[in-house]
C-alpha cells in the first residue's frame, strides 16, 4: 500500500533561517505529491504539489523537488518568516488510473519560527 | 478564496445528541468527497469516502451506524455525528477532489466537542 513518512517534529527556527522537512514515500503506482500546510484553527491549504518525477513545485518561497530514485518530496525555504508557523503534512494521492483518489499523510511537522 | 466549505465550523453538543456537517463545494461538482477525522497533534485519518448517488465506503474501523454519510448532491455531502459520546470529539475536514485540476481542496474543518 502507500504510505508517507515525514520528519518528525516540532521545530523550531529563528526567523529567516533555512528550512528542511524530509518526506518520503512509498506507493504501487505513479503518485502525486503534495505539501499542505494547516495554520493554527484552521483547515489544510495546499502549498505546494509535483506530479511526476524530477518536477518541482514551488510556492510562497517554498519548494519541493519530486525524486523517484530516492522517493522523496523534502520540503525547504531559504528565509523562514514568523508567519510560516504551522503544521505542515506531506501526502499522496495516485492517480495512476486518471482519476484523483483519497489522500495518504504523514504525520504532520510542526514548525515554530522566532522573532 | 475558498472553494469547499464546511457548516457549521464549531459545534459543542451534549452526550447523546446527533449533529450535522455539511460540506459544500462552491463552484466544481464532486461526485467524490472525503472525510477525515484530526485529533490534536495528530494526523488527518480519513473515515470515509463519499459518493453521489451511492453508498459510502467506510475505512476499517469506522461504524458506517455511527457517522452517517449521505452525498445528496453534486455539491453536498454530509457527515452526521448520530449519539455523539465526548470520545467523538474532534476536528472533521472534508475534501473535494476537482477533476479537472487534479488536486483536492480542504474544507476549513468543524471543531466538534461533545460535553
Amino acid at each position: 500500500g502507500n504510505s508517507v513518512t515525514q520528519m518528525e517534529g516540532p521545530v523550531t527556527l529563528s526567523e529567516e533561517a533555512f528550512l528542511t522537512i524530509n518526506c518520503t514515500y512509498t506507493a504501487t503506482g505513479y503518485p502525486s505529491l503534495f505539501w499542505y500546510v494547516q495554520y493554527p484553527g484552521e483547515g489544510l491549504q495546499l502549498l505546494l504539489k509535483a506530479t511526476k518525477a524530477d518536477d518541482k513545485g514551488s510556492n510562497k518561497g517554498f519548494e519541493a523537488t519530486y525524486r523517484k530514485e530516492t522517493t522523496s518530496f523534502h520540503l525547504e525555504k531559504g528565509s523562514v518568516q514568523v508567519s510560516d508557523s504551522a503544521v505542515y503534512f506531506c501526502a499522496l494521492t495516485d492517480i495512476s488510473s486518471g482519476s484523483a483518489r483519497q489522500l495518504t499523510f504523514g504525520s504532520g511537522t510542526q514548525l515554530t519560527v522566532l522573532p | 478564496g475558498a472553494v469547499v466549505s464546511q457548516h457549521p465550523s464549531r459545534v459543542i453538543c451534549k452526550s447523546g445528541t446527533s449533529v450535522k456537517i455539511e460540506c459544500r463545494s462552491l463552484d466544481f461538482q464532486a461526485t467524490t468527497m472525503f472525510w477525515y477525522r484530526q485529533f490534536p497533534k495528530q494526523s488527518l485519518m480519513l473515515m470515509a469516502t463519499s459518493n453521489e448517488g451511492s453508498k459510502a465506503t467506510y475505512e476499517q474501523g469506522v461504524e458506517k451506524d455511527k457517522f452517517l454519510i449521505n452525498h445528496a448532491s453534486l455539491t453536498l455531502s454530509t457527515l452526521t455525528v448520530t449519539s455523539a459520546h465526548p470520545e467523538d470529539s474532534s476536528f472533521y475536514i472534508c475534501s473535494a477532489p476537482r477533476q479537472t485540476k487534479g488536486t483536492q481542496y480542504f474544507g476549513p474543518g468543524t471543531r466538534l466537542l461533545v460535553l
